[in-house]
């Protein structure tokens, strides 16, 4: 079945520096869209990004990542982290004809100052 | 603004007692599901439904059930709670069409501690 790993489960990062969270994927499905949810203290993880275009950019909120089909892999980065984004992080995927979102198990970005 | 909302945030249930979970949305999406998360794992999908049609996942199709009895409204229900049943319970909605399918749009979780 279609899985996804996010092999870190802390990461801590002093402010300002840059960061990657790590995402993996394995599925079987052709047309799939990635996604990464972050999920703040006390609040409802919500969409920071998506995409389903291979090699393709896409930002938002000062974070990136690029769909890598050739190496399926979907890593989040951030050239300055702030404290602010201290919070815990999902990568997920979909089978975009179908409804089913498989997650990985989330990576904890803790931001010191 | 939240707009999908969990009744309640907390939830204390006792071995074999049956446990009901609410979830309701405003945006009027088709798709709502329920996601139990415990600790360093990842969210697992326990059931969506799709407009009135239930479809509940292979591995837990006999310890969940689901009322969906209007579009806004959702419940997970379990018959006889058990200590595995501790987690944070997510509920979600999404749209089926449109550049924006398959996004989830979550509550903030009902944290369910069996005793």
């Amino acid at each position: 079945g279609d899985s996804v790993t996010q092999t870190e489960g802390l990461v801590t990062v002093t402010e300002g520096l840059p960061v990657m969270l790590n995402c993996t994927y394995q599925t079987a499905y052709s047309d799939v869209a990635f996604f990464w949810y972050v999920q703040y203290l006390n609040e409802a993880p919500k969409l920071l990004l998506r995409s389903s275009t291979d090699n393709k950019r896409t930002e938002h909120q000062g974070f990136h990542a690029t769909l890598h089909k050739s190496s399926s892999s979907f890593h989040l980065q951030k050239s300055s982290v702030q404290l602010s984004d201290s919070a815990l992080y999902y990568c997920a995927l979909s089978d975009r004809g179908g409804y089913k979102v498989v997650f990985g198990s989330g990576t904890r970005l803790l931001v010191s100052p | 603004d939240t707009t999908v909302k969990q009744n309640p945030r907390y939830k204390l249930a006792r071995v074999g007692k049956p446990v009901n979970l609410i979830c309701s949305q405003t945006m009027n999406h088709d798709t709502m599901y329920w996601y139990q998360k415990k600790p360093n794992q990842a969210p697992k999908l326990l059931l969506f439904y799709y407009d009135k049609i239930l479809n509940r996942e292979a591995d837990t199709f006999e310890k969940f059930q689901s009322s969906r009895p209007n579009n806004s409204f959702c419940s997970l229900y379990i018959g006889s709670a058990g200590l595995e049943y501790s987690a944070m319970y997510l509920c979600a909605s999404s749209r089926r069409t449109g550049g924006s399918q398959n996004t989830l749009y979550f509550g903030a979780g009902t944290r369910l501690s069996v005793l």
